[in-house]
């Protein structure tokens, strides 16, 4: 079982609030993710981080940020949320930052936006 | 355009048999192949993971193969259990750098029954 998690597991509310989602991992890792999945598709990287003060926004266009201050934690927020944003959230960290380290996920966060 | 495919997409089979999934993929060039495990309301857990010299992986009942000629992979289980029911995520990248990129399939779903 990886040492990471992700608060809170589900979040409905309404359009135009702001939201953070926490993540955090025990295991050290200078290397954190973040991706979005909807039901029946693919993963799609939306933001990553390779240490702290570092992050960089993934393959898919996304209107969160991301943060990085302490190598333990990489919350996202969402200044306005709208229906679109609808989705689940799923955080992952990993050693090292090459493909062929194994990224541990966090059990996810579904959101819902009315 | 890389791509990850997978077949099928859902799956139903009873308790004890065995079934494999497949993973098909455009992904050049290739650096590794991994197949997770997901469970409803979870993140993926890594099973397997295999580069381009390798063309067999074994994980306890899990066990992959991978054709790097043809761009195939297949993931048998054996002896299924009811706590297999999960989605099974095939997912390349294209380089063994910091610069690889994970493409990720849709999945399938497996649902086993008692």
């Amino acid at each position: 079982e990886a040492d990471i998690y992700q608060t809170p597991r589900y979040l409905v509310i309404g359009t135009g609030k702001k939201i953070t989602l926490e993540c955090s991992q025990t295991m050290g890792h200078d290397k954190m993710y973040w991706y979005q999945q909807d039901p029946g598709m693919e993963l799609h990287l939306i933001h990553y981080s390779y240490g702290v003060n570092s992050t960089e926004k993934g393959d898919l266009s996304s209107e969160s940020t991301v943060s990085r201050i302490r190598t333990e934690h990489f919350p996202l927020t969402l200044e306005s949320a709208r229906p679109s944003h609808t989705s689940q959230y799923l955080c992952a960290s990993s050693r090292g930052g090459q493909s062929t380290d194994t990224q541990y996920f966090g059990p996810g966060t579904r959101l819902t936006v009315l | 355009k890389n791509q990850v495919e997978q077949s099928p997409q859902s799956l139903i089979i009873l308790e004890g048999k065995n079934c494999t999934l497949q993973c098909n993929y455009t992904v050049s060039p290739f650096s590794n192949l991994r197949w997770y495990k997901q469970d409803t309301g979870r993140g993926p857990v890594s099973l397997t993971i295999m580069t381009f010299s390798e063309n067999t992986k074994s994980n306890g009942r899990y066990t992959a193969t991978l054709d790097a000629d043809t761009k195939q992979s297949s993931l048998h289980i054996t002896a299924s259990q009811l706590s297999d029911s999960a989605s099974y995520i095939c997912v390349v990248s294209d380089r063994g750098s910091t610069l690889g990129r994970l493409y990720f399939g849709r999945g399938t779903q497996l649902t086993v029954w008692p």
